[in-house]
C-alpha cells in the first residue's frame, strides 16, 4: 500500500521568506507526484507533477519541487512567499499501476504574514 | 467549459436522514472520484468510476453509494447521515484513470450531521 507522508502540518512565516514543505511516500514501485494547493475557500488546483526525466519540476506562481527518488521524497520550494500564498498545500502520490488512486498527505496549512 | 461542478455547496443533515451529493462534468472525462476532506487526514478515497456503468471502492467506502449512468455525471449517496460523514466532500475528474493523467477538482460540499 502506497503512503503519504508531510512532515509539517502548520507552518508561519513572513513574506520574502523562503518556504520549503516536505514530502515522503511509499510506494514499491514506479510513481508519480503531485503537489496541489488550496486557497481559502477554494477548490484543489494543480501545482505541479512530476512523471520522469529531470527531478527539479517547476509550477505555477513560481513554485518548484524536487524529486529525490533515494530518499522517496517530493519536497516543494518557494525562494520567496508571498501573502497570496496563504493556502493548504497537499503533496499526492499515485502508483503508475494504481488506476487513479491519488494518495494524499495530511497537508500543510501555510500562512504568510505581511 | 465549466469543468467540474458540485452541489450543494453546503448542506446540514440530522442523523438518519439521506441526500445526494451532486457531481458534473462537462470535459468527457471517463475517470470520476469522490473524496472526503477531513482535518489533518487529507483527502481520502470513498469511490471511483472508470465509466459510465462502472464504479468500485476506495479507502473509506462504507455509508456510500455512487452509481455512473452517465459519463457525465457521478452522484454520491448517504443513505443514513451519521455525524462521521460531517466532512467536506470533493468530486474529482479525469480524462482516464492513468496515472499520468491530471485530476481536476470540483469546489467541495460542505456536509454537517447533527
Amino acid at each position: 500500500a502506497q503512503s503519504v507522508s508531510q512532515h509539517n502540518h502548520h507552518v508561519i512565516l513572513s513574506e520574502a521568506a523562503s518556504l520549503e514543505l516536505g514530502c515522503n511516500y511509499s510506494y514499491g514501485g514506479t510513481v508519480n507526484l503531485f503537489w496541489y494547493v488550496q486557497y481559502p475557500g477554494q477548490h484543489l488546483q494543480l501545482l505541479l507533477k512530476y512523471f520522469s526525466g529531470d527531478p527539479l519540476v517547476k509550477g505555477i506562481k513560481g513554485f518548484e519541487a524536487e524529486f529525490i527518488k533515494s530518499k522517496f521524497s517530493f519536497n516543494l520550494r518557494k525562494p520567496s512567499v508571498q501573502w497570496s500564498d496563504t493556502a493548504e498545500y497537499f503533496c499526492a502520490v499515485i502508483g503508475t499501476d494504481s488506476w487513479g488512486k491519488l494518495q494524499f498527505g495530511a497537508g500543510t496549512q501555510v500562512v504568510v504574514t505581511p | 467549459n465549466a469543468g467540474v461542478t458540485q452541489t450543494p455547496k453546503f448542506q446540514v443533515l440530522k442523523t438518519g436522514q439521506s441526500m445526494t451529493l451532486q457531481c458534473a462534468q462537462d470535459m468527457n472525462h471517463e475517470y470520476m472520484s469522490w473524496y472526503r476532506q477531513d482535518p489533518g487526514m487529507g483527502l481520502r478515497l470513498i469511490h471511483y468510476s472508470v465509466g459510465a456503468g462502472i464504479t468500485d471502492q476506495g479507502e473509506v467506502p462504507n455509508g456510500y453509494n455512487v452509481s455512473r449512468s452517465t459519463t457525465e455525471d457521478f452522484p454520491l449517496r448517504l443513505l443514513s447521515a451519521a455525524p462521521s460523514q460531517t466532512s467536506v466532500y470533493f468530486c474529482a475528474s479525469s480524462y482516464t484513470n492513468r496515472a499520468y493523467n491530471e485530476q481536476f477538482f470540483g469546489p467541495g460540499t460542505r456536509l454537517t450531521v447533527l
